[in-house]
């Protein structure tokens, strides 16, 4: 079992749509959980921090669920920008700072 | 303006050379990183190191070597040993000593060997 996994995707939603991603990690210690974005053929960027209690950033909702290690992200009122692949990151335990990459989901915003 | 280099952007070299991908930051981080991504899959931890001088296997580390001399660079080499190279080349640096703390990525190295 990989120790991040994400829906494999693709997800092909019109603009405005709501669209929502799903991880899921093996590791029960794990501390810290991300989303980054990548856009074609460019490097990862964060896109935010995953806190227990939720967080929101203008349309974009993140929620973590330790008890099932399930991780969301939900941005609603898409926009063609949105286009990328989002990948789910969780931290080992095993080195303070080592991240575990999902493959990641790729989106695309449909006009 | 503060970030994080790596060139070249492009790079072609011949089955059984030796190839050194640059990595440079000016965040003053003591954490450097190094991954590899193949197409359609997550990034892959090769090495890493969270102070000068020290350095560790990541989980891909077999045909590849690092160095860590100086806190801003952290170039990587791969070797002949190592039996698929091609792929893109990404070197990231956090702050140390934060489990939560955001890792900065440069924008890559893409590697083919012909």
């Amino acid at each position: 079992r990989k120790e991040v996994e994400q829906d494999p995707g693709p997800f092909n939603v019109p603009e405005g749509a709501t669209v929502a991603f799903n991880c899921t990690y093996s590791n029960s210690a794990s501390q810290s959980f991300f989303w980054y974005r990548q856009d074609c053929r460019k490097e990862p960027k964060l896109l935010m921090s995953v806190y227990s209690s939720g967080n929101e950033d203008g349309r974009f909702t993140a929620q973590l669920n330790r008890a099932s290690q399930y991780i969301s992200l939900l941005i609603r009122d898409s926009k063609l920008s949105d286009s990328a692949t989002y990948l789910c990151v969780v931290n080992s335990i095993q080195g303070a700072q080592k991240l575990v990459f999902g493959q990641g989901t790729r989106l695309t915003i449909n006009p | 303006d503060g970030g994080i280099t790596q060139s070249p952007k492009y790079l072609f070299r011949k089955e059984g050379q030796n190839v050194t991908l640059s990595c440079e930051q000016n965040l003053n981080h003591d954490a450097m990183y190094w991954y590899r991504q193949d197409p359609g899959q997550g990034l892959r931890l090769i090495y890493y190191s969270q102070i000068v001088n020290d350095f560790q296997k990541g989980d891909i580390a077999e045909g590849y070597s690092v160095s860590r001399e100086k806190k801003e660079s952290f170039p990587l080499t791969v070797t002949s040993a190592q039996k698929n190279p091609t792929a893109f080349y990404l070197c990231a640096s956090s702050i140390r000593d934060r489990v939560s703390n955001e890792q900065f990525f440069g924008p890559g190295t893409r590697l083919t060997v012909l």
